[in-house]
């Protein structure tokens, strides 16, 4: 059972637009979350989170999005550039157990220059 | 700082045999955890570490093994590795207070 889902295995978006991946999650009990970027041949990266107390956190192009209601949480990247391409994955968690991460399984993003 | 290190960057075996992944950090982490990530199925916990001496089970732990001696290094032992563990392993570690990963490399294991 995937408490944490990305339905998406792909997105192409053209250089300059607007990137949305989104990820769905089960367990409410989540109250952490975030989101990492993976290149080819190197490790995931940080790229945000965002706590269950906010619903939106923003870094330069980088906005997250979180609707506890429906258990949904979204990335907007606004300018798309195409040193974004790259698998983006969300996690989820409960705040102060960093050891128990949950993923998803990663959105390709490719941005078309 | 090196970060996350891990070795070795790709490694074949048969099956039956056994090997460590070798994991450190120099950052002085607190928490440290172990993946692996296999096609459509994105990152899965094998086991973790809050400090040096505590280890405890992830997701899927079966046919692994580790310890922590020290704060720096996390190491991850298969005892008989089997097809099934051919993945892509990433080791993370995490700085007390906070609930940010940083990952290494990874290793790329083949289990023929």
């Amino acid at each position: 059972d995937q408490q944490v889902k990305q339905n998406s295995p792909s997105l192409s978006v053209q250089e300059g637009r607007i990137s949305i991946l989104n990820c769905d999650y089960t367990n409410s009990m989540f109250d952490y979350f975030l989101w990492y970027k993976k290149y080819p041949a190197e490790g995931p990266t940080f790229l945000i989170s965002i706590s269950s107390i906010k619903d939106k956190n923003e870094d330069g192009r980088f906005t997250v999005f979180l609707n506890k209601s429906a258990k949904h949480l979204s990335l907007h990247i606004v300018p798309s550039q195409p040193g974004d391409s790259a698998v983006y994955f969300c996690a989820a968690g409960f705040s102060g157990s960093a050891r128990q991460l949950t993923f998803g399984s990663g959105t390709q993003l490719t941005v078309l220059p | 700082n090196a970060g996350v290190t891990q070795t070795p960057k790709f490694q074949v075996l048969k099956t039956g045999q056994s090997m460590t992944l070798q994991c450190a950090q120099d950052m002085n982490h607190e928490y440290m955890s172990w993946y692996r990530q296999d096609p459509g199925m994105g990152l899965r916990l094998i086991h973790y570490s809050v400090g040096a001496g505590i280890t405890d089970q992830g997701e899927v732990p079966n046919g692994y093994n580790v310890s922590r001696s020290t704060t720096e290094d996390f190491p991850l032992r298969l005892l008989s590795a089997a097809p099934s563990q051919t993945s892509v392993y990433f080791c993370a570690s995490t700085p007390s207070g906070t609930d940010t990963q940083y990952f290494g490399p990874g290793t790329r294991l083949t289990v023929l």
